[in-house]
């Protein structure tokens, strides 16, 4: 069974605007990961946030963590076109499961 | 330059025939996987291995099988036992367990024909 679930499914937005992707899991993590994935490609590696940290950052990209609500984030500011992937979440605990996905568009 | 090789990147393949999809990797990475994507299914783990010579099924296995007989290969071999093999097939590799992303090959996109 799938372990996390992103939202929204489809995202589309203006270039300069910041785009926000939600990821919900259902068991306890020992990290979470975002990945992206331009279309016919492989996964790109983004950022792994462990379950006793609440925020991190890397260039562009703000992840937070809430263990209690099971749920995590992924904020990327000053979107640009090259932005435009799709995005999973992937959640290690006994097993690592990805989600299905948010798909964002940006718009030039 | 590290990273891991897929090939071929398409490939088509008749029905009742097996087809072998290749995976190197230079990355000195112990754990090695492969998933399968479909539209709107995100990945789904179809083998995975931590060691040589050793593999385990993962949540689709069936009608799939794979070998690791070297450190830096994986390959899947997709069966005629598979009723709908037609997909993209994603392999990746890590250190290990734990605290560490995977890096992943840029696919191959299998048609049954």
């Amino acid at each position: 069974s799938q372990q996390g679930e992103e939202d929204p499914q489809a995202l589309s937005i203006q270039e300069g605007e910041n785009a926000t992707m939600n990821c919900s899991y259902k068991t306890s993590i020992n990290n979470l990961q975002w990945y992206r994935q331009n279309s016919g490609r492989g996964l790109v590696h983004l950022i792994l946030i462990r379950s006793n940290e609440r925020e991190k950052h890397s260039g562009r990209l703000r992840v937070t963590l809430d263990t209690s609500k099971k749920s995590s984030s992924l904020l990327i500011t000053a979107s640009r076109a090259a932005d435009t992937a799709s995005y999973f979440c992937a959640t290690r605990g006994n097993q690592f499961y990805f989600g299905t996905g948010t798909s964002l568009t940006v718009i030039p | 330059d590290g990273g891991i090789t897929q090939s071929p990147k398409y490939l088509f393949r008749k029905e009742g025939q097996n087809v072998t999809l290749s995976c190197e990797q230079n990355l000195n990475h112990d754990a090695m996987y492969w998933y399968r994507q479909d539209p709107g299914q995100g990945l789904r783990l179809i083998y995975y291995s931590q060691i040589v010579n050793d593999f385990q099924k993962g949540d689709i296995a069936e009608g799939y099988s794979v070998s690791r007989e070297k450190k830096e290969s994986f390959p899947l071999t997709v069966t005629s036992a598979q009723k709908n093999p037609t997909a993209f097939y994603l392999c990746a590799s890590s250190p290990g367990e734990g605290n560490y992303g995977y890096t992943f090959g840029s696919g191959t996109r299998l048609t049954v024909v």
